[in-house]
């Protein structure tokens, strides 16, 4: 069974970090490209970032470019979110979501997500 | 940046109900159009990858069409666990953008 945990969520002050991880388990992590995908408080889904199965090629949206680091040690089988420079606009549920195999793009299994919220 | 617009942002409907969802995105997109189906407080599953064809386990109620930039999401009766918010993406490139919801009420 396809399995993903996200874990490191929390409350943190602007202009702060914060490091969110996703344990997977139930398929071959490093056969996939990996997205981190958030939704802030009542509203819609909005992708962040994409890392493919080596790790040597990822993708970031530009409102966080330069500010956040997706990342995956394959031999743990966990994908990685660095965020930096944390904004109040940055406060969301973020999940963690595995691209399907097939040809085209699909989040085809999204963890339970974790909270992270930019307040002072 | 691809938009993504979908109609109605809410719908009310009721059991047994046939209904239709649609999504147009800013520039065409060929067939690289997802759809996905979220709850309150849990997160989106994904029902129908690359505009038409059924994700394994999705009832056949459900069916997606469209290409180029218009797409239609149908439900062809409408079963109390569907009331729901529904999203449409687009994975045709980065930024891999979705539809604003569209919110499936009773």
């Amino acid at each position: 069974e396809v399995q993903l945990v996200e874990s490191g969520g929390g409350l943190v002050q602007p202009g702060g970090s914060l490091r969110v991880s996703c344990a997977a388990s139930g398929f071959t992590f490093s056969s996939h490209w990996m997205h981190w995908i958030r939704q802030g408080p009542g509203k819609g889904l909005v992708w962040v970032s994409r890392i493919n199965g080596d790790g040597r090629r990822t993708d970031y949206a530009d409102s966080v470019k330069g500010r956040f680091t997706i990342s995956r040690d394959n031999a743990k089988n966990t994908l990685y979110l660095q965020m930096n420079s944390l904004r109040a606009e940055d406060t969301a549920v973020y999940y963690c979501t595995r691209d399907q195999l097939t040809g085209s793009v699909g989040f085809d299994f999204w963890g339970q997500g974790t909270m992270v919220t930019v307040s002072s | 940046d691809i938009q993504m617009t979908q109609s109605p942002s809410s719908l009310s409907a009721s059991v047994g109900d046939r209904v239709t969802i649609t999504c147009r995105a800013s520039q065409t997109i060929s067939i690289y159009l997802n759809w996905y189906q979220q709850k309150p407080g849990k997160a989106p599953k994904f029902l129908i990858f690359a505009a038409s064809s059924l994700q394994s386990g999705v009832p056949s109620r459900f069916s997606g069409s469209g290409s180029g930039t218009d797409f239609t999401l149908t439900i062809s009766s409408l079963q109390p666990e569907d009331f729901a918010t529904y999203y449409c993406q687009q994975s045709y490139s980065t930024p891999y953008s979705f539809g604003q919801g569209t919110k499936l009420e009773i």
